[in-house]
């Protein structure tokens, strides 16, 4: 299994909701990332999992909170968001050094009402 | 990471090899170069990768200058399915992949 499988391909959600974002590979990377796009602008990273710990959080607000139960599941929790957090988000694994490629998911495309 | 320039956007015709250039003159000595691209509604695809030595692989290659201030990406033979965002990345050994606003491949037929 060569992929980053991401759940919901698509979300909508309202400004009270709590919803969560899954992600889950089988790569026996023991890295993972969270990253979020807005359309027609690359890339933004979030989160960084390193063997299922935080290693870094890019000062993403408190409404964004992610989580790593496994080395194979990476999760997003979604509470309180605001119209301007919709945007694709996707999610990303590893080998534990970084340095190799990484392997990207499809993406979750979020809209928040 | 060191800063990288790239082409807003360029079109190649099908079939011929695209040569897509990204400056990097600030690079350190231990940062790699890295090339993702992502097609349309699509996740991130890495490509390739290197540190100062030219490298090859099934679906491109990367040119490195001697000075490191620069690279080229060749893709020999672009097909349709090549359109695309191509973004040259400059990282260290962390964990920090920025990507930033890439060129915007048009493959012509």
């Amino acid at each position: 299994d060569t992929e980053v499988t991401q759940t919901p391909k698509h979300l909508v959600m309202g400004m009270t909701n709590k919803k969560s974002l899954k992600c889950e590979q089988h790569m026996g990377h023991r890295a993972m990332y969270w990253y979020k796009q807005k359309a027609k602008k690359p890339p933004e990273l979030m989160f960084v999992y390193s063997y299922e710990k935080l290693s870094i959080n890019e000062s993403v607000p408190s409404r964004f909170s992610p989580e790593c139960p496994n080395s194979s599941l990476l999760n997003l929790h979604l509470h309180a968001l605001q119209p301007e957090d919709s945007a694709l988000y996707l999610c990303a694994s590893s080998p534990p050094t970084g340095r190799d490629g990484y392997t990207f998911g499809s993406g979750t495309r979020l809209t928040v009402v | 990471d060191a800063k990288t320039t790239q082409p807003t956007s360029m079109d190649c015709a099908e079939g011929r090899a695209a040569n897509l250039p990204c400056n990097h003159s600030t690079i350190s000595g231990n940062e790699y170069v890295y090339w993702y691209r992502q097609i349309h509604s699509q996740g991130p695809q890495y490509i390739i990768h290197g540190l100062k030595n030219n490298e090859t692989n099934e679906m491109a290659s990367l040119i490195i200058t001697e000075d490191r201030k620069s690279s080229t990406l060749i893709l020999p033979h672009a097909t349709l399915r090549d359109t695309a965002v191509y973004y040259c990345i400059v990282r260290s050994n962390d964990y920090k992949l920025s990507f930033g606003a890439g060129t915007t491949v048009t493959v012509r037929a």
